[in-house]
Parts: C-alpha cells; sequence; structure tokens
C-alpha cells in the first residue's frame, strides 16, 4: 500500500563508513528524487532521475553517488562520511518533469557518531 | 534567481484561531508552481496545495485556504479555526518550467496549536 518507501528508516553509523538509503515507490511515477533536510529543517534537492536518467546534480560532494537500476527505484549511496552528512534524507516520486507535485516517503535519519 | 522566504519562524496559537502562513517567492520565469507542504511531528512530508502561475483565483479546502497574488508575489496559507493536528511545520516551494520539476522550498514555518 506504501507509495514512496525508503529503508532504513533510522541510520547510525561511524564517521568514515559508507552507507546506502534505499528508496522505492509503486506509483510509477518517472521520475524520482533525493532531498537532504538538515538540522534547521531546511530542505535542498540533491539529485533527481527521470526513467533511470540524471537531470538534477545539485552541488553535492562526489562522496554522495544515487544509483537508479530501474525507474522505480533509486538508491543512495554515501561513501566516506562526514558529520556534516547527518541529517535526515527524503526520497520522492512525481509522474514526470512537468511540475505535478512530488510524494515523499517517510524520510531516513542518518547520524553520524 | 529563484527563492522562497517564509519570514515567519514560528507561530503559536490556541484552538480555534485564524491562522495565516506567509510565503513571497522569486523568480524571473513566467510560468512556475507554488506548492505547500506539510511536516507534522512525525516527520513525514504531506502535499497540501500546487498552484501554477496563471491560476490566481484562492483555494478553499476545508479549513484549508489560500490566497495567490502575483503582484506581491506572495501565496499566503489560512487556517481557520485550528486545531491541535495542525501543529506541524509547514513549508512553501517553488518549481519553475523547465526546471526538471526541481523544488525550492523556503525555511518552514513552525505552527504550534495550543488546546
Amino acid at each position: 500500500d506504501t507509495a514512496v518507501s525508503q529503508t532504513p528508516k533510522y541510520l547510525v553509523t561511524q564517521m568514515g563508513n559508507d552507507k546506502s538509503i534505499k528508496c522505492e515507490q509503486n506509483l510509477g511515477h518517472d521520475t524520482m528524487y533525493w532531498y537532504k533536510q538538515d538540522s534547521k529543517k531546511f530542505l535542498k534537492i540533491m539529485f533527481s532521475y527521470n526513467n533511470k536518467e540524471l537531470i538534477i546534480n545539485e552541488t553535492v560532494p562526489n562522496r554522495f553517488s544515487p544509483k537508479s537500476p530501474d525507474k522505480a527505484h533509486l538508491n543512495l549511496h554515501i561513501n566516506s562520511l562526514e558529520l556534516g552528512d547527518s541529517a535526515v534524507y527524503f526520497c520522492a516520486s512525481s509522474p514526470g518533469t512537468n511540475n505535478q507535485p512530488q510524494h515523499f516517503g517517510d524520510g531516513t535519519r542518518l547520524s553520524i557518531l | 534567481a529563484q527563492k522562497v522566504t517564509q519570514a515567519q519562524t514560528e507561530i503559536s496559537v490556541v484552538e480555534k484561531e485564524d491562522v495565516t502562513l506567509d510565503c513571497v517567492y522569486e523568480t524571473r520565469d513566467t510560468t512556475y508552481y507554488l506548492f505547500w507542504y506539510k511536516q507534522p511531528p512525525s516527520g513525514e512530508l504531506v502535499f497540501l496545495i500546487r498552484r501554477n502561475s496563471f491560476d490566481e483565483q484562492n483555494e478553499i479546502s476545508g479549513r484549508y485556504s489560500w490566497n495567490f497574488q502575483k503582484s506581491t508575489s506572495s501565496f499566503n496559507f489560512t487556517i481557520t479555526a485550528s486545531q491541535v493536528v495542525d501543529s506541524a511545520v509547514y513549508f512553501c516551494a517553488l518549481s519553475e518550467q523547465g526546471g526538471y520539476n526541481k523544488l525550492i522550498f523556503g525555511a518552514g514555518t513552525r505552527l504550534a496549536v495550543h488546546p
């Protein structure tokens, strides 16, 4: 029944580790996104894929690498985690790139020790 | 440059009061879209409304209403007869035609409704 699902919901790890967050949507949407919400609640887009093709890549460190194996999945891999990576990461999807509303997952809270 | 400003960081009201959340945007595009999202304490982001730049009609949905004024670049959100369940952070966002649907969010307004 879940529209956009992210796993895990919580991720606690040490600095320097590599971790992945998975996202899946069952809405049949063509476009998926990753957003980062910092400790002050500010939301900023990181990446977007349309039909498995990268279309938005905001100035994000190359330690972050998105991967879209198919249009229903968009995963986020982060290498060499730093303290500043602590945030809530939201996955979202929309029908296309025509400014339709984006549907968000519940978020993954990443805490770096 | 695109920008969304929500000048009210926090608002506190008592139940049944009306409250308006302000949103001012900047864009050079003539075609753009405005959104409001709600983030309750549980953390998820819930879509509330989408409005395109050619439709300045006000919209009402139950206790929620939106006032879009291009002349002042504002898209304000009013909750009538607020309830405790309205307590949340509310985000205004902008996306531009041709911007690949990138949402530019304001900083959010935290609304606390007290019984």
